[in-house]
């Protein structure tokens, strides 16, 4: 079975702070994860995928096969972050199956 | 085009009505999802579709009725649905092979009175 864990519903952080939204995983095979936002009123948008190893929006992820983790980090935190956000983990199988984290709210005020 | 579009955006019903929610892409996605989302907790899959073959149901009640006529178009089929069936349906697509992307719609945020 694949579980995604993310520990923290609110993480409210100052504008300028910097943000590490948390997320663990459990899957027996090498999984593909990623993590999606939702801004106020629009619509679940991939954010960041671990393969591609990219910065979006100053974001990064580095995915940790020791530790199980796959950790959203940005240096400083910009008042238009606010948002959900949601990690999630596809199998690897040929029925692709993605499953979301229960997700984190940031909140960046100023 | 690279958006995933659903129809209608609102929808109520009652117990007792038949209704459809309707699903479309034209970005030759060949994987296609449906997922509820209750208010304040992430989405929950009911049903994948790989080359307009049902391959996942994660055992939803037959009230919900999936259907993928052609790989452009998914829809649900709603029957006799409950109150608590009420919740934000999200459809989605992703490609079937590496970097598989999945691209959601805005959702039709379905009422059962």
């Amino acid at each position: 079975a694949q579980r995604v864990t993310q520990p923290e519903k609110l993480l409210s952080v100052f504008k300028g702070a910097p943000v590490e939204l948390k997320c663990n995983y459990s899957y027996s095979g090498s999984p593909e994860l990623f993590w999606y936002v939702q801004y106020s009123r629009q619509r679940l948008q991939l954010l960041l995928r671990h393969i591609s190893r990219e910065s979006i929006k100053g974001f990064t992820a580095d995915l940790n096969k020791g530790e199980t983790s796959f950790h959203l980090k940005k240096p400083f935190a910009q008042e238009e972050d606010s948002a959900m956000y949601y990690c999630a983990l596809r199998n690897t199988g040929t029925a692709s199956k993605l499953t979301f984290g229960t997700g984190t709210r940031l909140q960046v005020t100023l | 085009d690279t958006e995933v579009t659903q129809t209608p955006k609102h929808l109520v019903m009652g117990m007792t009505n038949k209704k459809s929610l309707k699903c479309e892409q034209h970005m030759g996605h060949r994987a296609m999802y449906w997922y509820k989302q209750k208010a304040k907790k992430p989405p929950e899959l009911m049903f994948v579709y790989s080359y307009e073959k049902l391959s996942i149901n994660e055992s939803v009640p037959s009230r919900f009725s999936p259907e993928c006529p052609n790989s452009s178009l998914l829809n649900l089929h709603l029957h006799a649905l409950q109150p608590e069936d009420s919740a934000l349906y999200l459809c989605a697509s992703s490609p079937t092979g590496h970097l598989r992307e999945a691209f959601f719609g805005q959702g039709t945020r379905l009422t059962v009175v």
